[in-house]
């Protein structure tokens, strides 16, 4: 079916620290899995994505890596900083394009 | 914005009554979603539409109902069959050529 995972639910790191957090998905034929940042009250918002004919990309302190023998992928944040807190979804693509699952968030929380 | 809004930001609905949440993209997008999002959980599809006059059933579409008569609008009613309807509602779209999906600013419904 269609399944994604994504741990952990809540993460509290100091300023400065880095962050993962780490999705697996059921739907072997997925190849295009992104990354959204959700700010308390506010749209999620893509911040980074990577497609299955990469292992790895970055983008600044942002970066995600994807093993597709094991189904999963994730988000590495370094450098933390107050203003990466917020709510962090992936999600994979499931029939194509046409339906995406999203995970069910992490909440970051940065400790000035 | 992104061009894609939504109205109205609050709404407030009594029990067994209809309400029709708005959802407006001037962006060209192909494709338009509608997702729930209830506290502390991720986004689960309701419905979503790729092309006009076509749209199909997401994960927890019982109790909702959408049209896409105009490229640029895909409205949600909520109706009285939907149980427990207090939710944040997210509208999204797509281009067909790209996989990304702009968010609108969502609306937070409120059943008294």
């Amino acid at each position: 079916g269609e399944n994604v995972e994504q741990h952990p639910s809540t993460l509290s790191v100091q300023e400065g620290d880095s962050a993962v957090i780490k999705c697996t998905y059921s739907d072997s034929a997925s190849n295009y899995f992104p990354w959204y940042k959700q700010e308390l009250g506010k749209r999620p918002q893509l911040i980074i994505d990577i497609r299955s004919n990469v292992g790895e990309k970055k983008d600044q302190r942002i970066a995600v890596t994807l093993n597709k023998t094991a189904k999963h992928f994730s988000l590495h944040i370094t450098e933390t900083q107050p203003e990466d807190s917020a709510v962090y979804f992936c999600a994979a693509p499931f029939g194509g394009y046409q339906k995406v699952t999203f995970g069910t968030g992490t909440k970051l929380q940065v400790i000035p | 914005d992104g061009g894609i809004t939504q109205s109205p930001k609050y709404l407030f609905r009594k029990e067994g009554q209809n309400v029709t949440l708005s959802c407006e993209q001037n962006l060209n997008h192909d494709a338009m979603y509608w997702y729930r999002q209830d506290p502390g959980q991720g986004l689960r599809l309701i419905y979503y539409s790729q092309i006009v006059n076509d749209f199909q059933k997401g994960d927890i579409a019982e109790g909702y109902s959408v049209s896409r008569e105009k490229k640029e609008s895909f409205p949600l009613t909520v109706t009285s069959a939907q149980k427990n309807p207090t939710a944040f509602y997210l509208c999204a779209s797509r281009l067909a050529s790209n996989n990304e999906q702009f968010f609108g600013p969502g609306t937070r419904l409120t059943v008294l």
